[in-house]
């Protein structure tokens, strides 16, 4: 799986957009870009995942380069909940690539 | 609710003993693993299972073992052999299938294990 690059930490203030950033340089075609989110002492929480567009659910969207080698996870309107450590991952699909390599992530602190 | 359910929440183990660390999904999932972290640090995975009766050795296997009976079961067990198990042990499951192990993982609460 292609490595990825993370800032160690970021802050936001709250009911601000927190864009969080992603480099995965050597991402090849047929690997997805996965992002998730752990608050302390809990499960990681899946947010969203794509190969080459752009995709958006109720949790976050996700923007990708269009030679995919970043990505940008956005929170539209970050709360005091949205505090965690944030992961982002490249997978292969199909039958291989069964782990995630979760790495040290980002840790967003949101602000009042 | 469909999800998944980990057990004991906090677990002690003496030297020389062997827990048994529950892991539960309701989600009709095939494919289920077990992660173990460590204070600072990523996940990683310790045992997969694609199918009922089917596992595999993931990075860190030495001293776990894992039976897969059921569908959605997935129990692990720290042995004695396990010389380091203070940790944070993670439990997760996806659809998997043929053409599915692009599908998100889903993950438990975890299960924190201590030495006495």
């Amino acid at each position: 799986d292609a490595k990825t690059t993370q800032p160690t930490s970021m802050d936001c203030a709250e009911g601000r957009a927190a864009n969080l950033p992603c480099n995965h340089s050597t991402i090849s075609g047929n690997e997805y870009v996965y992002w998730y989110r752990q608050i302390h002492s809990q499960g990681p929480q899946y947010i969203i995942h794509g190969l080459k567009n752009n995709e958006t659910n109720e949790m976050a969207s996700l923007i990708i380069t269009e030679d995919r080698k970043s990505s940008t996870l956005i929170l539209p309107h970050a709360t005091l909940r949205d505090t965690a450590v944030y992961y982002c991952i490249v997978r292969v699909g199909g039958n291989s690539g069964y782990a995630l390599n979760f790495g040290k992530g980002t840790s967003l602190l949101v602000t009042p | 609710d469909g999800g998944i359910t980990q057990s004991p929440k906090y677990l002690f183990r003496k030297e020389g003993q062997n827990v048994t660390l529950s892991c539960e999904q309701n989600l009709n999932h095939d494919a289920m693993y077990w992660y173990r972290q460590d204070p600072g640090q990523g996940l990683r995975l310790i045992y997969y299972s694609q199918i009922v009766n089917d596992f595999q050795k993931g990075d860190i296997a030495e001293g776990y073992s894992v039976s897969r009976e059921k569908k959605e079961s997935f129990p692990l067990t720290v042995t004695s052999a396990q010389k380091n198990p203070t940790a944070f042990y993670l439990c997760a499951s996806s659809i998997g299938g043929t053409g599915g192990f692009w599908q998100p993982q889903h993950f438990g609460d975890g299960t924190r294990l201590s030495i006495l």
